[in-house]
């Protein structure tokens, strides 16, 4: 079965710009988390979606925001990039919503911020 | 390849011998735990998991041990080969949490052949 995957792998935009990225999940798997990866702060998380809803946010500025289709793929979209934004991020998906099921992640998609 | 932590504590091991990389968790209300392995360039890629009504899980050449007394937990690896070379990471999740894994700093594994 197909992983988890993730486009664009690689991404370059200057400040003030948005971007948006995509998650296709693992078949079958209705929930979609997103995570920000940074050498100085690791990983957070941002937030997680079942059922095409927002069921958990972390603690970033409301710049970034996401929504999931009826398909599972989920999308998140960062709105007036900052340098600071400049992170790995990740997607994972699993069957079910909460801590029941094990999270499986795509390969991230880098994004540089100029 | 991409650097996921700057300062990460390092455990070296030579090709062969077993490798423990350990894990202070934050929450004592958490009650699933996962390892993940990330390679360079990729990303966290699940090794095994354990629930809070357990204290030692093993899997093929992993065994995962917890200390709820302490928040503690370890990664224990059999026969340590060079592919194991990577960053590990303990995640923990809450009760009733909607998807939202708190992950450590990572440990770096590096395997000398």
């Amino acid at each position: 079965k197909a992983g988890v995957t993730q486009t664009p792998r690689y991404l370059i935009k200057t400040r003030g710009q948005q971007v948006t990225l995509s998650c296709s999940p693992i078949s079958g798997h209705r929930s979609v988390s997103w995570y920000q990866q940074t050498p100085g702060q690791g990983l957070q998380f941002l937030f997680e979606y079942f059922s095409e809803t927002q069921r958990n946010k972390g603690n970033f500025p409301g710049r970034f925001s996401g929504r999931q289709f009826s398909n599972s793929r989920s999308e998140m979209n960062v709105s007036t990039l900052e340098l600071g934004d400049s992170a790995l991020y990740l997607c994972a998906s699993s069957l079910n919503a909460g801590n029941t099921d094990t999270q499986y992640f795509g390969p991230g998609t880098r994004l540089t911020v100029l | 390849g991409e650097s996921v932590g700057l300062h990460l504590p390092t455990l070296s091991v030579q090709e062969g011998d077993n490798s423990i990389i350990n894990c202070a968790y934050s929450n004592s209300a958490s009650d699933y735990f996962i390892w993940y392995k990330q390679e360079s360039g990729k990303g966290p890629q699940f090794i095994i998991d354990i629930r809070s009504n357990m204290d030692k899980r093993q899997g093929q050449r992993v065994t995962v041990l917890l200390n709820k007394t302490v928040k503690h937990l370890s990664l224990q690896i059999a026969a340590t080969q060079p592919g194991d070379s990577a960053v590990y990471f303990c995640a923990e999740m809450e009760p009733r949490s909607q998807g939202n894994l708190i992950f450590g700093k990572g440990t770096k594994l590096s395997v000398k052949p």
